[in-house]
This record gives structure tokens, C-alpha cells and sequence, in this order.
């Protein structure tokens, strides 16, 4: 089944504590993208990678940061995570190759919480 | 402003009646735009799309035309159900791969 698989859905954390959310897709897609969704705000993008070995900031970078050794798999990790991190996060990828019509496709979403 | 704009929820509407949710967005380029719905607890799910002017996207009952006169893309739904309750977030992509979402419309129906 083709798939973006976020983990952890749910995580709880402290301020300061490093913590990675890992994202892996299945159907061999180029563009991976990592969003936030916050009330208010609707989706706003942090980070993207247009393939393996290269990322670029989205709207939102700061407080993250990314990696993509693979091709299905792309990270997001919080060094020092603060209180105004606390979010929905959404991990989607793409086909990517220009005569595609960018359908994203979602992960179920990481929900994360910074005390 | 913002690149995409979409009316502000939350809609509520009885089953069977007639949805229109507005979205007009920025009107540089040719983007291509988009419906995305989320349901509870889901991430998004791409419900429909258009890559150009006067294109209509259609599926499961939902429609949107791309209306490049009026810099708009709304959504249409001629009789709603309770299975319909979600978020609608209308999008652009440009000529890249990104995309810009709106800032997301509740809809509640009810029985």
C-alpha cells in the first residue's frame, strides 16, 4: 500500500530535549516536505527536499533542522525543542518530475507537545 | 497578502443542503490549484484539482472551476453529507513543487 509513515503520532516532550520525528514513504518519490498545522494558521511549510542530499527552507525553518540520506526517507529533528513547537506536524511527498501536477501525499500526523 | 484565501469557518449545514466554501487566490502566474480535505484525525487527502483556466475538478459529488476573471477556485457540493464533515484547505503550486495552502475551512453537517 502506498504510504507516508510519520512516527511518533503522539509525543510529549520537555524544553531542550533533542527529538526527531522520523518520516518514510514507500513510492519512490523525489519531493518530500514537512508542514505544521496550527489553529489559526492553517499549514505553513518548515523544510523541503527536492531529492537525496539536497533540502531547502520553507517558510517556517527555524528551530529545525533536516536530512535526506535516503530517498524514502526524510527526518525532522528538533535540537532544542521550546514551547512554541508545539504543534500538528505533516510529513507529504510528491512525484516531483515537472509534468506532475504536485499531488502531495499526507502522513496521519505528528501530534507533539512541549512543556 | 497571503497567496491563497479561503472564507473562514466553521460552516455548519444540515444534510442535503447546498456547500459552497469560497477561495480566491493571488493571481501571478498560471498556478495550478487544488482541494485538500482532512478528516478527523487524518492528514490531508487531495479531493480535486485544475491545472488551468476554465478546467473543473469533480469527485465524490464535490466540484470547483478555475476561474482566472475572478482569481477563483470554489468549491461546490450540491448535497451534503454527515460523512462530508472535514477540513477543505484550498492550494496553489506554482511553477516549483510547493505548495500554499489556505488557512483551512471547518464544515460540520448535520443529521
Amino acid at each position: 500500500e502506498a504510504q507516508v509513515t510519520q512516527n511518533p503520532r503522539y509525543l510529549i516532550t520537555v524544553t531542550g530535549k533533542k527529538l526527531t520525528v522520523t518520516c518514510s514513504q514507500n513510492m519512490n518519490h523525489e519531493y518530500m516536505s514537512w508542514y505544521r498545522q496550527d489553529p489559526g494558521l492553517g499549514l505553513r511549510q518548515i523544510y523541503y527536499s527536492m531529492n537525496v542530499e539536497v533540502t531547502d527552507k520553507g517558510d517556517v525553518p527555524e528551530g529545525y533542522k533536516v536530512s535526506r540520506k535516503e530517498k524514502r526517507n526524510f527526518p525532522l529533528i528538533l535540537e532544542s525543542p521550546s514551547p512554541n513547537q508545539t504543534s500538528l506536524y505533516f510529513c507529504a511527498s510528491s512525484l516531483g518530475a515537472r509534468g506532475q501536477a504536485g499531488e502531495l501525499f499526507f502522513g496521519e500526523g505528528s501530534r507533539l507537545t512541549v512543556l | 497578502g497571503d497567496s491563497v484565501t479561503q472564507m473562514e469557518g466553521p460552516v455548519t449545514l444540515s444534510e442535503e443542503a447546498f456547500l459552497t466554501i469560497n477561495c480566491t487566490y493571488t493571481a501571478t502566474g498560471y498556478p495550478s490549484l487544488f482541494w485538500y480535505v482532512q478528516y478527523p484525525g487524518e492528514g490531508l487527502q487531495l479531493l480535486l484539482k485544475a491545472t488551468k483556466a476554465d478546467d473543473k475538478g469533480s469527485n465524490k459529488g464535490f466540484e470547483a472551476t478555475y476561474r482566472k476573471e475572478t482569481t477563483s477556485f470554489h468549491l461546490e457540493k450540491g448535497s451534503v453529507q454527515v460523512s462530508d464533515s472535514a477540513v477543505y484547505f484550498c492550494a496553489r503550486r506554482d511553477s516549483g513543487y510547493a505548495l500554499n495552502f489556505g488557512k483551512g475551512t471547518s464544515l460540520l453537517v448535520t443529521p
